[in-house]
């Protein structure tokens, strides 16, 4: 079944403390990219894969780090995680031109 | 680079009737222009797309249709339904040049509600 994972689904942290969303997809895709969404702002770019090793940043990347070591991995880094980072996270992947799949989302809370 | 403006925020229709979303995109280059559904608490699905070398597409009570000239497309609901109550996304599509890869703009979402 294609699909896109994310993990955590759910996470409550504290600030400061270093954090790891990762994201993997099993559609041999080679665009993927990371959205937070908040209330009233939709779908918000934070850093975008075009391919392996090959990264760029989104609309709002400021707090965060990606890698691209692998085709199927994107994780997103939050270094030291601040409140206004709480949000629902989403991963997706795509092939160039095409539908866009998006993982079931992570929800972040840092206190 | 690519902008797209979707309108409006938030619209209410009665049951039964239509409804139309519409969204506008800067870049003459895009060509892909996918529609998102977003119930509460889920993740954006897939509902329908066009690509620029077409100007209507259907999939049941689902339209969407694509004017390049003005570079704007639209979104239409017929026969409204309560199941049809969610956030809706437009976006738009590129494959660039240097790369073969794409980026993908979306618009800033509408929330329809379908009165009883």
């Amino acid at each position: 079944e294609a699909q896109v994972t994310q993990n955590p689904r759910y996470l409550i942290t504290v600030t400061g403390k270093k954090l790891t969303v990762t994201c993997s997809q099993n559609m041999n895709h080679e665009y993927m990219s990371w959205y937070r969404q908040d209330p009233g702002l939709g779908l918000r770019q934070i850093y975008y894969s075009m391919n392996v090793e090959v990264t760029d940043k989104g609309d709002v990347p400021e707090g965060y780090k990606v890698s691209r070591k692998e085709k199927r991995n994107f994780p997103l880094i939050l270094e030291s995680p601040s409140p206004n980072q709480t949000s629902l996270y989403f991963c997706a992947s795509s092939l160039p031109g095409n539908t866009i799949y998006f993982g079931e989302g992570s929800w972040l809370t840092v206190v | 680079g690519e902008n797209v403006e979707q309108h409006p925020s938030t619209l209410s229709v009665q049951e039964g009737d239509s409804a139309v979303i519409k969204c506008t995109y800067s870049d003459s280059a895009s060509n892909y222009f996918p529609w998102y559904k977003q119930e509460l608490g889920k993740r954006p699905q897939l509902i329908i797309d066009i690509r620029s070398n077409v100007g209507e597409k259907k999939d049941q009570r689902i339209a969407v249709t694509l004017n390049k000239t003005a570079k704007h497309f639209s979104l239409h609901i017929t026969e409204t339904q309560p199941e049809d109550s969610a956030v809706y996304f437009c976006a738009a599509s590129m494959v660039l040049t240097y790369s073969s890869a794409s980026k993908i703009i979306f618009g800033s979402g509408t929330r329809l509600s379908i009165r009883p």
